[in-house]
């Protein structure tokens, strides 16, 4: 089946560095991947996405790129802020209209 | 326009009672999804309408478990004799249901389930 794996948290950064948090996944065929963010006190919020190899998604500064050879979605920002501290969900869809698989979720604190 | 809701936000129960839990998605989407996020974990697939009809419910972890859309637009998620491992946020989605590249799902807030 399906599946999603993702590095556990928290990770504690300074604000202004450079943020890694690394995704791999498990599916037949060619999924579309998602990164969502929970902020504290919310739900969850799309942050980026891509559908095909090579793609990459980007958004606030955030950016992942779709790597099939390595089945990998790892997702980065050269500059971390505090408001950047939140909860982030890697995810993956067999068809983009289809049920959603997460990962554990990856907490980050960014400390001023 | 609004994103989805859910009701009640918090719901408080005892091992044994009937819950039921509500979803109001955006207005004119077709697809519809319930999850339930434990505590420290990513959320899990529970069921999938596309309209009136369940498209896949392989989530539900047992027949305590059901869901109905009945116009297509509401959903209801029902428990019964709920148990203490019941105990989570059950989270619902909604997507155009038109498929491709544009259909991303989008999250309620949430109905955080106790049961004592």
């Amino acid at each position: 089946g399906n599946s999603v794996t993702q590095m556990e948290g928290p990770v504690t950064l300074s604000e202004e560095a450079f943020l890694t948090i690394n995704c791999t996944y498990t599916a037949t065929g060619y999924p579309s991947l998602f990164w969502y963010v929970q902020y504290p006190g919310e739900g969850l919020q799309l942050l980026l996405k891509a559908t095909k190899a090579d793609d990459k998604g980007s958004n606030k500064g955030f950016e992942a790129t779709y790597r099939k050879e390595t089945t990998s979605f790892h997702l980065e920002k050269g500059s971390v802020q505090v408001s950047d501290s939140a909860v982030y969900f890697c995810a993956l869809s067999p068809n983009a209209g289809n049920m959603l698989t997460f990962g554990g979720g990856t907490r980050l604190m960014v400390k001023p | 326009g609004a994103g989805v809701s859910q009701t009640p936000s918090n719901k408080v129960t005892e091992k044994g009672k009937y819950v039921e839990l509500r979803c109001d998605p955006i207005s004119g989407h077709t697809a519809l999804y319930w999850y339930r996020q434990s505590l420290g974990q990513g959320p899990e697939f529970l069921i999938y309408f596309q309209g009136t009809g369940a498209a896949d419910d392989s989530g539900l972890p047992n027949d305590r478990f059901f869901a109905v859309r009945p116009e297509g637009s509401v959903s209801t998620l029902k428990i019964q004799r709920t148990e203490r491992g019941d105990s989570a946020v059950y989270l619902c989605a909604s997507s155009s249901g038109q498929g491709g590249e544009t259909d991303t799902q989008y999250f309620g807030p949430g109905t955080r389930l106790t049961v004592l």
